[in-house]
């Protein structure tokens, strides 16, 4: 197993387009995470999945974010009419729900908003 | 409101001497979790505290966790360069992050 990989590992975009991001956890995790950080602070908490069940969502997050990881597997997260604020680092990570707990973090995905 | 505090939120060290990280918690989580990133790169697990008084040591490194107090420390014994990084604690279910202490040792 690799770990986790994230897609595309920059995405430059121009304000009000859209842009999703890919994360293939590793196989045998079934929980998944989302977080974005900013340069000089600790990852703030998204999203995170137990199996295809989305099962907390962050109450800060904007409606123009949105997660999937339909079978269980990868999942994508969307951010709608993106503006500047958005920019940040995307991670993802996985865990087995059996485990400590302890997860394991993919190399994220850069997104500039111009 | 969760809340989980570090400090201090930068350090710089010099070689060979002893240093302390503290992790305040405001959850009633029993675990914590210590996590290392280098400049640029993601997250790196160091240590899963899983009950009341567990200690972890790796290296130069040692972890302790007091739930009744909600604190986690990071003791590092005579410091080298190569642990120049940002350390983070985080706790609970959602894996809530605290702002990082960055770490910088000078000869």
């Amino acid at each position: 197993d690799t770990g986790v990989s994230q897609d595309p590992r920059h995405k430059i975009t121009k304000r009000g387009q859209n842009v999703t991001f890919r994360c293939d956890p590793i196989s045998e995790h079934n929980r998944l995470y989302w977080y974005r950080q900013t340069l000089g602070q600790g990852p703030e908490f998204l999203t995170y999945f137990q199996n295809e069940a989305q099962l907390e969502k962050s109450r800060l997050l904007s409606d123009r974010f949105s997660a999937e990881r339909p079978k269980g597997s990868f999942s994508t997260l969307e951010i709608q009419r993106t503006e500047q604020g958005d920019s940040a680092m995307y991670l993802c990570a996985s865990s087995h729900s059996g485990g400590a707990g302890e997860l394991f973090f993919g190399e994220g995905s850069r997104l500039t908003v111009l | 409101e969760l809340k989980v505090e570090q400090n201090p939120l930068f350090l710089s060290m010099q070689e060979g001497k002893n240093y302390t990280i503290y992790c305040n918690y405001s959850t009633t989580s029993d675990r914590l979790y210590w996590y290392r990133q280098d400049p640029g790169k993601s997250l790196e697990s160091l240590f899963v505290l899983l009950s009341n008084g567990a200690v972890k040591q790796e290296g130069r490194l040692m972890a302790s966790l007091d739930t009744k107090a909600r604190l986690s420390t990071l003791h590092i014994t005579a410091a080298v360069h190569d642990l120049s990084a940002t350390y983070f604690c985080a706790v609970d279910m959602e894996v809530l992050f605290g702002k990082g202490t960055k770490l910088s040792v000078k000869p």
